[in-house]
């Protein structure tokens, strides 16, 4: 089974400021790697698809890439609606998907 | 307006079933394939199961393989979800997903979700 590990698990920030958070896989996703934003109650929103990919109506201060096995999150200028919990997720066999163990991202 | 609504969910005794329904509107649910996601109280989220556009292939997490079974009817546009021999680590809200066309498989549609709480 493919493995997430993502880190932090909380963040602390502020309004303004550049964030990465981070998605290692155990083995190889080729790419298939999804980024998701949850606020409570809420479902989660997709993001970022294919490791880089913006979907559509997402802020563009929000950006995927990647690096073999990881892959990371980036939040360029951090605004108050984007504290929220973020997830990875790997998608490269539709027979296993995989989350991350989740990223809080709050107020500092 | 597209949409994804789960129904079904509730309170229901270890060893019980339930069965949840997502019902698809604004898109053409037969091009898709769909999953379940579920989300514990306080705790991440865990994919379930995925199941193909014409309903032939389907897969399951390992810790539901045998006791949940996802299907569709696509006449109905709609995704179901059967959860027999509940635990109480089952305790979850469930989603489903469509499999989204551009991202390929990440889940670009979500429902609001449907409470699904084991307990006796």
């Amino acid at each position: 089974d493919i493995q997430m590990t993502q880190s932090p698990s909380t963040l602390s920030a502020s309004v303004g400021d550049r964030v990465t958070i981070t998605c290692r896989a155990s083995q190889s996703v080729n790419s298939w790697l999804a980024w998701y934003q949850q606020k409570p109650g809420k479902p989660p929103k997709l993001l970022i698809y294919k490791a880089s990919g913006l979907e559509s109506g997402v802020p563009s201060r929000f950006s995927g890439s990647e690096s073999g096995t990881e892959f990371t999150l980036t939040i360029s200028c951090l605004q108050p609606e984007d504290f929220a919990t973020y997830y990875c997720q790997q998608y490269s066999s539709y027979s296993l998907y995989t989350f991350g163990q989740g990223t809080k991202v709050e107020m500092k | 307006e597209v949409q994804l609504v789960e129904s079904g969910g509730g309170l229901v005794q270890p060893g019980g079933s339930l069965r949840l329904s997502c019902a698809a509107s604004g898109f053409t649910f037969s091009d898709y394939w769909m999953s379940w996601v579920r989300q514990a109280p306080g705790k991440g989220l865990e994919w379930v199961a995925n199941i193909k556009n014409d309903g032939s292939d389907k897969y399951h997490v390992d810790s539901v393989r045998g006791r949940f079974t996802i299907s569709r009817d696509n006449a109905k546009n709609s995704l179901y979800l059967q959860l027999d021999y509940l635990r109480a680590d089952d305790t979850a809200v469930y989603y489903c997903a469509r499999l989204g066309g551009l991202s390929s498989g990440a889940c670009d549609l979500w429902g609001q979700g449907t409470m699904v709480t084991v307990s006796s």
